[in-house]
């Protein structure tokens, strides 16, 4: 089993709909997680971090569940720029400053 | 120099030779890690550096050498080139190994022939 996973997509969506992705992880160690974007062929920038609270930047939700080990990101009014790879992210306790990553999850937004 | 910088942006190498990807950082940060992107299986660690003059091994680290003479590059060797190398190279800095964010520079992708 991998460690972080992800539903590939791609997610084909309409401008202005709201999406929501989801992510497991195996590692109840976890501490830290993470939503990066990525765009076609350019290096992974950081979305948002994911804390136990949940949290809200924007248009963008991300929350935790630990009980189930699942971390959510929540996009709402999208826009055909939101269209890239999203990235879920993860370190352990004891790891330092690791990421763990998944593969991602491609989103398509269109007019 | 502004973050992050990698070089070069991509090359393809003859199988067997030795060829070093460079990284630049102007940030201070102390930590650097370099990473190897392929299809389906995401951004995998291959060598990291919790501070100028030590390094340590990540998931992937067979074929790879790495040293941190000082804070700001990162190179990364491969001592004899093979195929199974073909990648997109992505190095990261971070401030801390705390849990930082890691800002990644913008990758080099390799073809090894």
């Amino acid at each position: 089993r991998k460690e972080v996973e992800q539903d590939p997509g791609p997610f084909n969506v309409p401008e202005g709909a709201t999406v929501a992705f989801n992510c497991t992880y195996s590692n109840s160690a976890s501490q830290s997680f993470f939503w990066y974007r990525q765009d076609c062929r350019k290096e992974p920038k950081l979305l948002m971090s994911v804390y136990s609270s949940g949290n809200e930047d924007g248009r963008f939700t991300a929350q935790l569940n630990r009980a189930s080990q699942y971390i959510s990101l929540l996009i709402r009014d999208s826009k055909l720029s939101d269209s890239a790879t999203y990235l879920c992210v993860v370190t352990v306790t004891g790891g330092g400053n690791k990421l763990t990553f998944g593969t991602g999850t491609q989103l398509k937004v269109e007019l | 120099i502004a973050g992050i910088t990698q070089a070069p942006t991509s090359q393809i190498l003859a199988a067997g030779r030795r060829m070093t990807l460079r990284c630049t950082q102007d940030m201070r940060h102390n930590a650097m890690y370099w990473y190897r992107q392929d299809l389906g299986l995401g951004l995998r660690l291959i060598h990291y550096s919790n501070t100028a003059g030590t390094t340590g091994k990540g998931e992937v680290p067979d074929g790879y050498s790495v040293s941190r003479a000082n804070t700001d590059d990162f190179p990364l060797t491969l001592a004899s080139a093979v195929p199974s190398q073909t990648s997109v190279y992505f190095c990261a800095s971070s401030d801390s190994t705390g849990g930082d964010t890691q800002y990644f520079g913008p990758g080099t992708r390799l073809t090894v022939l």
